[in-house]
């Protein structure tokens, strides 16, 4: 599977879009980006996935570059509970969707 | 809907005790898997299933571990004999196995072993 780079942390305020990006240079034409979050003390959750096109659903927003080397989660208005570590993943949904955990992004919204 | 039910919650345990952590994963989803997570490796997939079927247990981390699911609805992970060093957040997950259905994970089971 393809490494991903994301920031370390970032703040967001209240009310605002909170923008996370990630870098997946050598991601391969049958790789899909998945995005995830943690709350402290919970399993990781579900947000959104995708190949090529943006996708939106009900949580949030995934831009994926046309050269698909970069992508974008967007949170169009953050609140305090979706302070949490936010991990972009790159997977091959051929071999079993097998997911590859980094370090992720730590956002915190404040007021 | 009932998500991932793990249990137990917590486990406090001496070394050398069996620990056995139980999975009940989503109806109707025929894919499981078993995460670890710790402050210093992160989280890290330990093995998973497809109909009921162990596929990759590449990431256990020795045969003080094993992992069996007798049917669809239910997983265990055993590790026989308990060490300090297992003591981490065990989280389950599982998934439809097609296409690219995401996985939904249980809210874990935290383990210390003293």
């Amino acid at each position: 599977d393809a490494k991903t780079t994301q920031p370390t942390s970032m703040d967001c305020a209240e009310g605002r879009a909170a923008n996370l990006p990630c870098n997946h240079s050598t991601i391969s034409g049958n790789e899909y980006v998945y995005w995830y979050r943690q709350i402290h003390s919970q399993g990781p959750q579900y947000i959104i996935h995708g190949l090529k096109n943006n996708e939106t659903n009900e949580m949030a927003s995934l831009i994926i570059t046309e050269d698909r080397k970069s992508s974008t989660l967007i949170l169009p208005h953050a609140t305090l509970r979706d302070t949490a570590v936010y991990y972009c993943i790159v997977s091959y949904t051929g071999g079993g969707n097998k997911l590859t955990f980094g370090t992720g992004t730590q956002l915190k919204v404040e007021l | 809907d009932a998500g991932v039910i793990q249990s137990p919650r917590h486990e406090v345990t001496e070394m050398g005790q069996e620990v056995t952590l139980r999975c009940k994963p989503i109806s109707g989803h025929n894919s499981l898997f078993w995460y670890r997570q710790t402050m210093m490796r992160g989280l890290e997939l330990l093995i998973y299933f497809n109909n009921n079927v162990p596929i990759d247990d590449s990431g256990m981390p020795e045969d003080r571990f094993s992992a069996k699911m007798p049917n669809a609805s239910f997983s265990t992970l055993k590790i026989q004999p308990s060490e300090p060093r297992d003591s981490a957040v065990y989280f389950c997950a599982s998934r439809i196995a097609e296409g690219r259905q995401p996985q939904h994970f249980g809210d874990g089971t935290r383990l210390s072993i003293l």
